[in-house]
């Protein structure tokens, strides 16, 4: 079975400084993995996807995210916050059957 | 702008009713994904289609159906509706198949209230 668990439902950082999103998986198989962004009152937006090539995933934004087997996680990143960056973020995991499973969702608030 | 579009935007019922949610995807695309987004589930996919033929299912009710027609538009039917349907229905559309060698783009979404 799948599952995919976000760790946190919000969280906070200031413009200028780091993102981390954090991202675990269960999968029987070897799953393809995806981040999407949702802006107030939009629809979800690809972020990045890790379909078994690189581990390192680079995507749109200057968002990347890390594939670790070992670890069972897939965790987004950014260098710098951008005011822009305020949305919520879902981490998906898909099986080779395309069964789609949505993580609850992290909500990225940026201070000034 | 995705490119897909959804009707209505918002949709107001009573339980017991049936209503229809249309989606029409990008041009060229063949496959239409359509999700629920609530507070208390949140989003879960519900089903896709691949030119007309239904393709992989999650947790869709039985309640619930859903079609895609020859010119590709899809939609989805929610009957006897009860107050916990209330979501945010969003569909989803891409040329390929399957997620891990497509892209999907998402429409706006529909909000569904029922009262």
């Amino acid at each position: 079975a799948q599952s995919v668990t976000q760790l946190d439902s919000h969280v906070s950082v200031s413009e200028g400084t780091p993102v981390l999103l954090r991202c675990n998986y269960s999968s029987s198989y070897s799953p393809s993995l995806f981040w999407y962004v949702q802006h107030p009152n939009k629809g979800l937006q690809l972020l990045l996807k890790y379909t078994s090539a690189a581990t390192l995933v680079k995507g749109i934004n200057g968002f990347e995210a890390e594939f670790k087997k070992s670890e069972t996680s897939f965790h987004l990143t950014k260098p710098s916050a951008h005011m822009s960056d305020a949305a919520e973020y879902f981490c998906v995991v898909s099986d080779r059957r395309d069964k789609i499973i949505f993580g609850k969702g992290t909500r990225l608030h940026i201070l000034p | 702008d995705s490119g897909v579009t959804q009707t209505p935007k918002h949709l107001i019922t009573a339980t017991g009713q049936r209503v229809t949610l249309r989606c029409s995807p990008r041009s060229g695309d063949l496959s239409v994904y359509w999700y629920q987004q609530s507070l208390d589930q949140g989003l879960q996919f519900l089903i896709q289609y691949y030119n007309g033929e239904e393709r992989a299912k999650g947790n869709i009710l039985e309640r619930f159906s859903a079609q895609q027609f020859p010119d590709l538009h899809s939609e989805l039917n929610l009957s006897s509706l009860e107050l916990g349907d209330s979501a945010l229905y969003f569909c989803a559309s891409s040329v390929g198949a399957a997620l891990r060698n497509t892209e999907a783009f998402f429409g706006q979404g529909t909000r569904l209230t029922v009262v």
